[in-house]
């Protein structure tokens, strides 16, 4: 069955550093998704991306987040300075249509932030 | 601002227990509803509702939703240990992309 796949699973990294975070999403899929979870907090959006551009994007995607489609295949998040508080999992997630209810989602990429 | 509600945040019962998990929301241009299973990382999607009073079911699960009073159910029959896990709600807006999701609630079920 196809599936989401994501790298690293669990990376650390000083603050202040620049992460990257890689997605393949399913192969016909079209619409690409980042959320996060903070441990013990609720599942958050954080980016949609579609037809290689951002379709929507929360207040938590700010000016040290980007997202890029480099190759076709691959979908990375960048954080680009990291803080402290941007420990969390990070979920990528793909959709065939845009607002068609299944998204699915990658086993996570778990950061941490020291 | 969009607000999921879920009850209970945890659950225990025992196998073969019938469990009703509850899931309350305000969002403005509401689209759907969809509950996921989230047991160890990745969220598996149960269902989407989109229009109130119809039952969806999936095995010894059903949901149902009621866009007057604002909430849906998720019902879990004849539970197994396999149902331990974490369920989420969401919600999702006609104007976007995103998913709203709520703290979830936390189920173990015990042999």
């Amino acid at each position: 069955e196809p599936e989401v796949t994501q790298t690293p699973s669990h990376q650390v990294t000083q603050m202040g550093q620049e992460v990257i975070l890689r997605c393949v999403p399913i192969s016909n899929h079209l619409y690409f998704y980042w959320y996060r979870q903070i441990l013990g907090q609720k599942v958050e959006f954080l980016v949609s991306f579609y037809n290689n551009e951002i379709s929507e994007k929360s207040e938590i995607f700010d000016d040290q987040f980007s997202v890029e489609r480099p190759d076709g295949s691959n979908f990375t998040l960048k954080i680009r300075s990291t803080k402290l508080e941007d420990s969390a999992m990070y979920f990528c997630a793909s959709q065939r249509g845009g607002n068609t209810g299944e998204l699915f989602f990658g086993e996570g990429s778990r950061l941490t932030v020291l | 601002e969009d607000k999921v509600v879920q009850s209970p945040l945890s659950l225990v019962v025992h196998e073969g227990d019938t469990v009703t998990l509850n899931c309350s929301y305000e969002v403005t241009n509401f689209r759907s509803l969809l509950w996921y299973k989230q047991e160890k990382k990745a969220p598996t999607f149960l269902f989407m509702l989109t229009s109130s009073g119809i039952e969806k079911k999936s095995g010894r699960l059903s949901s149902i939703l009621d866009k007057k009073e604002l909430f849906s159910i998720l019902n879990i029959t004849a539970t197994q240990t396999g149902d331990s896990a974490v369920y989420l709600c969401a919600v999702e807006r006609n104007s976007g992309y995103a998913l709203n999701f709520g703290k979830g609630t936390s189920l173990l079920v015990t042999p």
